[in-house]
């Protein structure tokens, strides 16, 4: 199987910055993306990354490393709203652009 | 521009029973995919159409489940019989045509078989 691992829970303080990490198997990679999911909702597209390095959109960065297997999601600036899950998922192979899905890590932000 | 939409949002039924679940992707998307979360696990792939095609049907669980896009615009999965193992989200997604590009999720719709 493919696994992509990521923490379960963190916790972080309004206004902070946080790291949520993410490794996949790199056999096959074709690129990884993140999600954020708020309880009971759809998740929404935050982040794709296809080569190395980082990708800035405002508050939110990603990180990637091939090689490595690994990525980031980097959130500056904490607010209460960013209190969600996360999805890190991942595209493998020739095919059809399925998300292979981590378990997500749910991010709790306190004041 | 409206999004993926899902019906029913909410759905109780017995073991045994069928159910039919309805996805309208964002107009003029080709892709559509099926993905379902069992409580506790992550989101798992069930089946990718391009317009009205099968393109994938890997992550189908089993014969119980049938999917059809006819017309390549909404989508419908059934499960029949329904069992209790079948409970969890049930989210929808489409992409534009091309490579590969983010896919936009429904809201989901929840299914318990009781």
């Amino acid at each position: 199987g493919q696994n992509i691992d990521q923490p379960t829970e963190m916790t972080a303080t309004e206004g902070a910055i946080v790291q949520i990490n993410c490794t996949y198997q790199t056999s096959g990679f074709n690129g990884l993306f993140w999600y954020q999911q708020h309880a009971g909702e759809a998740p929404t597209f935050l982040s794709y990354n296809v080569l190395d390095g980082l990708e800035e959109k405002g508050r939110f960065s990603s990180f990637l490393s091939r090689s490595k297997g690994y990525s980031y999601l980097l959130l500056k600036e904490l607010q209460m709203k960013d209190s969600a899950s996360y999805l890190c998922a991942v595209t493998f192979g020739g095919g059809y652009n399925k998300l292979i899905f981590g378990a997500g890590t749910r991010l709790a932000v306190h004041p | 521009e409206a999004g993926v939409t899902q019906f029913p949002s909410h759905s109780v039924i017995e073991k045994g029973q069928t159910v039919t679940l309805r996805c309208d992707p964002i107009s003029g998307h080709d892709n559509l995919y099926w993905y379902r979360r069992v409580m506790g696990k992550e989101i798992k792939f069930l089946l990718h159409f391009v317009k009205e095609s099968k393109q994938d049907e890997s992550g189908m669980p089993n014969n119980r489940f049938l999917a059809e896009r006819t017309g390549g615009t909404y989508s419908t999965l059934k499960v029949q019989p329904a069992e209790l193992e079948d409970s969890g989200v049930y989210f929808c997604a489409s992409s534009q045509a091309g490579t590969v590009l983010e896919q936009y999720f429904g809201p989901g719709t929840r299914l318990t078989v009781t």
